[in-house]
């Protein structure tokens, strides 16, 4: 079955400092990889995709991430974070393998911003 | 606003009772995705729909739980009988059949059982 690791439960970091948030998933074949972003009382908002192909992927809000099979890991960075980026982070996996439509998400890391 | 809406956004209700919430996903997408959120977790998946037609439910979806798209438009989701385990967020979201990996999420109706 496929699974999501965020093993960072928590992560503080200051304004203007970069950004990295680990998702390490488990799945068979090669997957759909999903970052979203959920602000407090809010629907979750998609950041990126991976699907194939290059395996850095830009996104939206200046947010970047790197698919490695290898590691089965793809994390999620930023070279320079804003106070509004504070938020809740969900790393997610789907794929056809399984023949289901299903997302499957990891627990999320909350990042906080500090001055 | 052309994104997935959901009504209500919170609702309070008494174990035993029933709950109904609705989703309305963005009008050209023809799969529709039900999604729980409990404190400190992910969401996960509960069921989808493509068109009208439910093509799957997750062991999460107790009978207590039925879902609806009848004109392949709008869906509800109710439960019977609530129990304070029920208490989350239920999260909708919608997407294309071409690209149904690439799902956009309305904010969600957070429900608490007292």
């Amino acid at each position: 079955a496929q699974s999501v690791t965020q093993p960072d439960i928590h992560i503080t970091v200051s304004e203007g400092a970069s950004l990295e948030l680990r998702c390490n998933y488990s799945y068979g074949a090669t997957p759909y990889l999903f970052w979203y972003v959920q602000s407090p009382g809010q629907g979750l908002q998609l950041l990126l995709k991976y699907f194939s192909g290059d395996t850095l992927v830009q996104g939206i809000k200046g947010f970047e991430a790197e698919f490695k099979r290898s590691q089965s890991s793809f994390n999620l960075r930023k070279p320079s974070v804003h106070w509004s980026d504070a938020a809740e982070y969900f790393c997610a996996v789907g794929g056809p393998e399984f023949g289901n439509e299903k997302l499957t998400f990891g627990t999320g890391t909350r990042l906080t911003i500090i001055p | 606003d052309t994104g997935v809406s959901q009504n209500p956004r919170h609702k309070i209700t008494k174990r035993g009772q029933n709950v109904t919430f609705r989703c309305d996903p963005i009008s050209e997408h023809n799969r529709l995705y039900w999604y729980r959120q409990t404190l400190g977790q992910g969401p996960e998946f509960l069921t989808y729909f493509q068109n009208e037609a439910q093509l799957e439910k997750s062991r999460l979806l107790s009978d207590r739980f039925s879902a609806e798209r009848p004109k392949g438009s709008f869906s509800t989701l109710e439960i019977q009988r609530t129990e304070q385990g029920d208490s989350a967020m239920y999260l909708c979201a919608s997407s294309l059949e071409a690209s149904s990996y690439e799902q956009y999420f309305g904010p969600g109706t957070r429900l608490t059982v007292t």
